[in-house]
């Protein structure tokens, strides 16, 4: 009965290749985050969905592709893997009463 | 532009005293603000909020401290238990931004028994 999940929990794989990351809530939120968390720990926001728009969009290179199919799903699509995107990946779902809800993290490996 | 500053420090606290967090923010249009708690391999998770129109809130054992004549925000945990050592993040939130969540450095809390 996870709120919201992610998967993989770890994923390793080598530079260049394409990998995705899952996020599914069962909280009934129309709005969902992903968040990057590097080495030193700093969160930073990457995308935001509300019902399947997009909302925010930071910075973030052309190689990172969000996909939200429904509301309850929002998933990171990554082409072209370099060093620098290893970190910890949090997905997080909110609606306005009950604030944020994050998941575990997946942790990404580029080697 | 828009940060909520706190840099990485570690706190050491003996179990049973008191901790204090600090935070300085520098946007005055967030419209709440959000204390969170990062245990090792795990998301960060909620512990208490404060709107931008109170000064002050208290939850179980943490109470937040909001002034925003300096744009200063603190956590106080009472009692703090060997269960407290984490890491612990302010972050604000912007509706007119979309409701982005905007996140601090982080300070790191150790309890020592």
């Amino acid at each position: 009965d996870t709120a919201v999940s992610q998967t993989p929990k770890y994923l390793v794989t080598q530079m260049g290749n394409d990998k995705s990351i899952k996020c599914e809530q069962n909280l009934g939120h129309d709005t969902m985050y992903w968040y990057k968390q590097d080495s030193k720990k700093f969160l930073k926001i990457m995308f935001s969905y509300n019902n399947k728009e997009l909302i925010i969009n930071e910075t973030v290179p052309n190689r990172f592709s969000p996909k939200s199919p429904d509301k309850a799903h929002l998933n990171l699509h990554i082409n072209s893997l370099e060093l620098g995107d290893s970190a910890v990946y949090f997905c997080a779902s909110r609606d306005l009463d009950h604030g944020y809800t994050f998941g575990s993290g997946t942790r990404l490996t580029v080697v | 532009g828009e940060s909520v500053g706190l840099h990485l420090p570690t706190l050491s606290v003996q179990e049973g005293d008191n901790s204090i967090i600090n935070c300085a923010y520098s946007n005055s249009a967030s419209d709440y603000f959000i204390w969170y708690k990062q245990e090792s391999g795990k998301g960060p998770q909620f512990i208490i909020d404060i709107r931008s129109n109170m000064d002050k809130r208290q939850g179980q054992r943490v109470t937040v401290l909001l002034n925003k004549t300096v744009k200063h925000l603190s956590l106080q945990i009472a009692a703090t238990q060997p269960g407290d050592s984490a890491v612990y993040f302010c972050a604000e939130n912007m509706k007119a931004a979309g409701n982005k969540l905007t996140f601090g450095g982080g300070t790191r809390v150790l309890v020592k028994p």
